[in-house]
């Protein structure tokens, strides 16, 4: 059964200070990784994906990078922001999409 | 991109009553469905699998009685909480997947409060 794990699980930095959540993945056989964000009460915002044959995906201030031989994901947020604070979740699919218990990030004014 | 829709998006109900929450992808085709709940601070775990036609896969610990899951058209999927507690209070949310593109989208969840 597939095992996504998220550190670190709070992070709090400075605003303008670069940052990375990582996620590691125990069945490598993935046909996709998704990074999502998600607000406090709210559904799922869709930031990066990234299909098993690539190896990054950049979107703005994003960039996401995938490792599947050694099941790791990191996400990369340049010159954060206090908008960008929010949860960030992680999931692999293969055959239905799981999910990390996510990193919950605030960046401080 | 691809737009699932879910209703009502807050209930609140009385502890013994059933709730149902509907999931519709708006503008694809969705052979398979997936209905996911989230407890305050932690991560959505995954309840069922739904395909389109056939009865729906649950995942371990998941009473199937409890969580009753029709998936009889293309474009809907429902749950519904039987007899429900305030244990079951939680955030649903629903997910289909396109399988021209083989990626799933997510509903905006449904806030269930069992009183």
């Amino acid at each position: 059964k597939q095992e996504v794990t998220q550190i670190p699980a709070a992070l709090s930095v400075p605003e303008g200070e670069n940052l990375v959540l990582n996620c590691s993945f125990t069945d490598s056989a993935i046909y996709n990784l998704q990074w999502f964000r998600q607000d406090p009460g709210k559904g799922l915002t869709s930031l990066l994906l990234i299909q098993s044959s690539q190896r990054e995906q950049t979107s703005g201030r994003l960039n996401a990078s995938l490792d599947k031989s050694s099941g790791r994901s990191t996400l990369y947020i340049a010159a954060s922001q206090p908008g960008d604070s929010a949860t960030y979740l992680c999931a692999v699919f293969n055959n239905d999409m799981r999910f990390g218990a996510g990193t919950r990030l605030t960046v401080k004014p | 991109g691809a737009v699932v829709s879910q209703h009502p998006s807050r209930v609140i109900c009385k502890s013994g009553t059933s709730v149902k929450i509907e999931c519709r992808s708006l503008d694809f085709q969705a052979t398979t469905m997936f209905w996911y709940r989230q407890f305050p601070k932690q991560s959505l775990m995954l309840m069922a699998t739904s395909n389109e036609g056939s009865k729906a896969t649950y995942e371990q610990g998941v009473e199937k009685d409890k969580f009753l899951i029709n998936h009889a058209s293309l474009t809907l999927s429902t749950l519904t909480v039987t007899s429900a507690h305030p244990e079951d209070s939680s955030f649903y949310i629903c997910s289909a997947r396109d399988m021209r593109v083989r990626e799933q989208y997510f509903g905006p969840g449904t806030r269930l409060t069992v009183t």
